[in-house]
């Protein structure tokens, strides 16, 4: 079975520091990747996915994310933090094939702090 | 375009009592999966249809049904509400379900009270 481990369900960074937001994940099988971010009651947004190819996947707003396998890890990253960038963010594991649905973590929060 | 529409955004019920929550997909997206969020948690797994059929099941008791409509409209619904069925539910769809390039869009979800 899939799942995913967010390290730190609170983050705090100073505005225009670095983003760093920490997910591992674990999969018996080649796993698709996601990060999401929701906003204060939205619904959640794709930032982005990795599925096959490239290991740095570039997203929306400036966000990025490498896929390590030999670390199982699929870490988050902004270089500069903005202020609109506080929101809660959950990465989340899908088999490459089958009929299976996501499994998100349990989420981390971000503040930014003036 | 609309983005997936939830309905209501808001409820408040007693236990024992029976919930509907509807969902509207983006146009031309044919399936719907429904999440449960509980607060402090990630979004759970509860179901997904796609073209009117059942192509998932989460771990939840039978107290939870849904059911999606010729207008790829879906309804989830739970009987016998207990306390720890308060959550945030999020509908989301996408246009083909488990494909390499699927993408979800989610709506704002419900957020159900129970008392």
């Amino acid at each position: 079975a899939q799942s995913v481990t967010q390290l730190g369900s609170h983050v705090s960074v100073s505005e225009g520091a670095l983003v760093l937001l920490r997910c591992n994940y674990s999969s018996s099988v080649p796993p698709y990747l996601f990060w999401y971010v929701q906003y204060p009651n939205q619904g959640l947004q794709l930032l982005l996915k990795y599925t096959t190819g490239a290991t740095l996947v570039k997203g929306i707003n400036g966000f990025e994310a490498e896929f390590k396998k030999s670390e199982t890890s699929f870490h988050l990253t902004k270089p500069s933090a903005h202020m609109s960038d506080a929101a809660e963010y959950f990465c989340a594991v899908r088999k490459d094939s089958g009929n299976t649905p996501l499994v998100f973590g349990k989420g981390t929060r971000l503040s930014v702090i003036a | 375009d609309a983005g997936v529409t939830q309905s209501p955004t808001h409820l408040i019920k007693t236990r024992g009592q029976h919930v509907t929550l509807r969902c509207s997909p983006i146009s031309g997206h044919k399936s719907v999966s429904w999440y449960q969020q509980v607060l402090g948690q990630g979004p759970q797994f509860i179901f997904q249809y796609y073209e009117k059929e059942e192509r998932g099941r989460g771990n939840f008791p039978d107290r939870f049904s849904a059911r999606q409509f010729p207008n790829y409209s879906s309804e989830l619904n739970v009987n016998a509400l207990l306390l720890g069925d308060s959550a945030l539910y999020l509908c989301a769809s996408t246009e083909i379900p488990q494909s390499p390039n699927e993408k979800l869009f989610f709506g704002s979800g419900t957020q159900l009270s129970v008392l």
